[in-house]
């Protein structure tokens, strides 16, 4: 079955220390990708995406994501991590076939940055 | 520019009546999709309106309609409420394509007693 894994359901990480948050897909073909995060009683904002092209993809507030084919997975990294950045973040993944594709998402992972 | 906005923010609902969600997509967007997010889950698709039409749909039962307007605005309606239906529901919007990344709402939180 195709699905999207977050394996963590919380990461904690110092102020200053980089961050990483795991996704991992099942799915066929060639998927696009996202990170979104969301705040507390917010709706959820882009951080970034993969389409094509270069593994590594740059985002928005500093956040970063390395595309990894052979491994499946699209982790979302960060090199200082931030109080602000506490947050709950989602990775999403395509599926389908290419004229009928859809959004699948993972659980989430709740990010705690410690001061 | 306005962002997606949802009405009402909240609302409380008993079982079995019926409610309407309401979504206005950031401008310039035709393309309006409805999430389901229960406590401590991730978002659940719902549907997608493109041109006034139903595009796609997830696993909701037919208890679940919406409807697009002419200026891209759009509502869910949920009947026959159940309990299981307490949840926020979230509004995206964005240009057409799966490569366009959703602009959400702040959603509309629904609690069914």
């Amino acid at each position: 079955a195709q699905s999207v894994a977050q394996p963590e359901d919380q990461v904690n990480v110092a102020e200053g220390n980089p961050l990483t948050v795991k996704c991992t897909y099942s799915v066929s073909g060639n998927p696009y990708l996202f990170w979104y995060v969301q705040y507390p009683n917010r709706g959820l904002q882009f951080l970034l995406k993969y389409i094509t092209g270069d593994n590594l993809v740059k985002g928005s507030y500093g956040f970063e994501a390395e595309f990894n084919k052979s491994q499946t997975s699209f982790h979302l990294k960060k090199p200082s991590a931030l109080v602000s950045d506490s947050a709950l973040y989602f990775c999403a993944v395509t599926m389908g076939a290419s004229n009928n594709r859809k959004l699948i998402w993972g659980l989430g992972t709740s990010l705690a940055v410690n001061p | 520019d306005a962002g997606v906005t949802q009405s009402p923010t909240h609302l409380i609902k008993t079982r079995g009546q019926q409610v309407t969600l309401r979504c206005s997509p950031k401008s310039g967007h035709d393309t309006v999709s409805w999430y389901q997010q229960a406590l401590g889950q991730g978002p659940q698709f719902i549907f997608q309106y493109y041109e006034e039409e139903e595009r796609q749909r997830g696993n909701f039962p037919d208890r679940f309609s919406g409807h697009q307007f002419p200026n891209y605005s759009s509502e869910l309606n949920v009947n026959a409420l159940l309990l299981g239906d307490s949840a926020l529901y979230l509004c995206a919007s964005s240009l057409d394509g799966v490569r366009e990344k959703l602009f959400f709402g702040s959603g509309t939180q629904l609690s069914v007693l």
